[in-house]
């Protein structure tokens, strides 16, 4: 079974600073891999995603994700945050074959301050 | 866009009560699944379905049940209620075809007292 793992409870980070969000992810086939952004009181909604082709993926809202296979990794950047950004972030993996079943990490909170 | 409806953002319910979460989508989805949301836990899958009247275990399926008679519509139900299930729920859409994204209503914040 697949895993996730997103070892980030917490970033803070200041207004116009470069982030990355890390996740990891644990699987036994190919994957394919999701990033999701959460505001308060709010739903999940799509920021990317990786199916297969080039390993650089760009996103909604300047969000980019590099998928390195070698490192089963998937991290989240943004050259340049923003007040707006601050939300919890999650990334998902969803098996070839697994009939769009998500697993999901733990979340990381990304606090944007002045 | 794809609207996915979830009828009560906010409910309070007693312990031992049986409660219904409904999930409507308008997109004409073939699967629909029901997550819970847990801080420190993130989403974990509850239920899921492929088709009408189908269902499938997810992760965490104690306690709980499924329905969908209609394609739009999948209801969640706490066959009784009980403090433990005092979480915040929610529900997802995808297209049949594999590696779709799934699409997210706003969650129902539930309270068993």
């Amino acid at each position: 079974a697949q895993s996730v793992t997103q070892l980030d409870s917490q970033v803070p980070v200041f207004e116009e600073a470069p982030v990355e969000l890390r996740c990891n992810y644990s699987s036994s086939v190919s994957v394919y891999l999701f990033w999701y952004v959460q505001y308060p009181n709010q739903g999940l909604q799509l920021l990317l995603k990786y199916l297969s082709g080039s390993t650089l993926v760009k996103g909604i809202n300047g969000f980019e994700a590099e998928f390195n296979k070698s490192q089963t990794s998937f991290h989240l950047r943004k050259p340049s945050v923003h007040i707006s950004d601050t939300a919890e972030y999650f990334c998902a993996v969803s098996e070839m074959g697994g009939g769009n079943k998500l697993t999901f990490g733990t979340g990381t909170q990304l606090k944007v301050e002045l | 866009d794809v609207k996915v409806t979830q009828s009560s953002r906010y409910l309070v319910k007693r312990t031992g009560e049986k409660v219904f979460l409904e999930c409507v989508q308008d997109m004409d989805h073939e699967n629909m699944f029901w997550y819970r949301q847990d801080p420190g836990l993130g989403l974990r899958l509850i239920y899921f379905s492929y088709d009408v009247k189908m269902k499938e275990k997810g992760d965490i399926p104690e306690g709980y049940s499924v329905s969908r008679e209609k394609k739009e519509r999948f209801s969640l139900i706490l066959e009784s209620a009980s403090t433990n299930q005092t979480s915040m729920y929610l529900c997802a859409s995808s297209l049949g075809t594999e590696n779709q994204p799934q699409h997210f209503g706003d969650g129902t914040r539930l309270s068993i007292l």
